[in-house]
């Protein structure tokens, strides 16, 4: 069965202090993976697509990388703006949608 | 370009009432989907359109239903609303990376 986890559920940082999010999935073949950042009370916001195992994505303070079970999503020196939910997703084969991870929601503290 | 559109943006109905959730979409995608996010549930599948005239079953179908007539509209319709409904409500479109509307809080008292 498809399936994507992420971790940290909840991840609350000082502002500039760096870290990473888990994104690992259980896929049958494997046609991209996909980081999303949800404000409060808005859609997604697409960010990254990656397709095969190191590759990298980077935006701003934002880097994404891919293995063969796993992507993170590292942010260097976050600021206070970066405050979100991020999700990832990959497609179902089948159907040609997307099955979403649960996301981080990550809070920087000035 | 406004991308997907969706309206209402918040809406509070009755148990037993119907109402349409309109979504359109000006950047000519094929698919088109709709998703329902509960907290800490994450993201689920209603329905989904790979183009016009063709819809199928979601991860979440019942309850609901949709029609695409068109390329650029795919409306979700919600026959007998029922608590259970209580959501919010995201309609995409993708050609490859998926691209999502404002969404609509539904709330069923």
């Amino acid at each position: 069965e498809d399936q994507v986890t992420q971790s940290p559920e909840a991840l609350r940082l000082q502002e500039g202090e760096s870290s990473s999010l888990n994104c690992s999935y259980t896929v049958s073949g494997l046609r991209g993976l996909f980081w999303y950042r949800q404000d409060p009370g808005k859609g997604p916001e697409f960010l990254f697509t990656l397709y095969s195992a190191g590759e990298e994505k980077e935006k701003e303070r934002l880097k994404a990388t891919l293995t063969k079970k796993e992507s993170f999503l590292h942010i260097t020196a976050p600021k206070p703006e970066d405050s979100a939910t991020y999700l990832c997703a990959v497609p179902v084969r089948s159907q040609g949608n997307l099955i979403f991870g649960k996301g981080t929601k990550l809070s920087v503290k000035p | 370009n406004a991308g997907v559109t969706q309206t209402p943006k918040f809406r509070i109905l009755k148990i037993g009432q119907s109402m349409t959730l309109q979504c359109t979409q000006d950047m000519n995608h094929n698919y088109m989907y709709w998703y329902r996010q509960d907290p800490g549930m994450g993201l689920k599948l209603i329905y989904y359109s790979v183009g016009a005239g063709i819809t199928d079953k979601g991860e979440v179908p019942n309850g609901y239903n949709v029609s695409r007539s068109t390329t650029e509209d795919f409306p979700l319709r919600l026959e007998l609303a029922a608590p259970s409904q209580t959501s919010v409500y995201f309609c995409a479109s993708s050609y490859t990376e998926a691209f999502f509307g404002q969404g609509t809080r539904l709330t069923v008292v």
